[in-house]
């Protein structure tokens, strides 16, 4: 299996950065995808890791190490429009495609 | 990317009938999943399914309650079988082209079962 924890929710300031972690156990994957979800709204990819090591998009990054099963997700410069779940994902080896999520993050950004 | 059009976007059903969710994509994908998101939680993988052949089902999902067709590289259907309460949920379909690329999703399917 592919255990993959997440905290619940996460408050935070407009403007301000916030870190959401990711842990897993699972023998091996693919990558790890960060998806973001509006409340009745499909997932959209934000951004994704293979190798180890820090992914930078904008005002999105993603930290991977394997070696540690961890990930995180940093938001900077918040804006109320980032208030959604956030999905961390693995994709298996034997498939692409096919993806495991954790529960998910609820980010509240407040004025 | 792929743009994808799911059908219905939500319904309302009667217990014991069964529904059944359209997926096309724009373009020819390789790998064409269906998940399953119950109220307040993430998404769960039904199954894979696979163009001319039967569908690859998770661990708790068969085949009996969530039929799948893939009729061709641009198309699928899912059903969900004789409803209860329980199956309210939103059904979405995902496409990927390659590994280590992102999936893409549709919006969703909204069933209320009464």
């Amino acid at each position: 299996g592919q255990n993959i924890d997440q905290p619940t929710e996460m408050t935070a300031t407009e403007g301000a950065i916030v870190q959401i972690n990711c842990t897993y156990q699972t023998s091996g994957f693919n990558g790890l995808f960060w998806y973001q979800q509006h409340a009745g709204e499909a997932p959209t990819f934000l951004s994704y890791n293979v190798l180890d090591g820090l992914e930078e998009k904008g005002r999105f990054s993603s930290f991977l190490s394997r070696s540690k099963g961890y990930s995180y997700l940093l938001l900077k410069e918040l804006q109320m429009k980032d208030s959604a779940s956030y999905l961390c994902a693995i994709e298996g080896p034997d498939s692409w495609g096919k993806l495991q999520f954790g529960a998910g993050t609820q980010v509240v950004v407040t004025p | 990317s792929a743009v994808i059009s799911q059908k219905p976007s939500r319904d309302i059903c009667q217990r014991g009938t069964s529904l059944t969710i359209q997926c096309q994509v724009d373009s020819q994908v390789t790998m064409m999943f269906w998940y399953r998101q119950q109220p307040g939680q993430s998404l769960t993988l039904i199954a894979t399914a696979n163009q001319g052949s039967e569908a690859t089902y998770e661990s708790g999902f068969v085949i009996d309650k969530f039929p799948i067709s893939r009729p061709n590289l641009t198309f699928s259907t899912l059903t969900v079988s004789n409803m209860s309460p329980e199956d309210s949920s939103i059904y979405l379909c995902s496409v990927s082209r390659a590994v280590n690329t992102e999936a893409f999703f549709g919006q969703g399917t909204r069933l209320t079962v009464v």
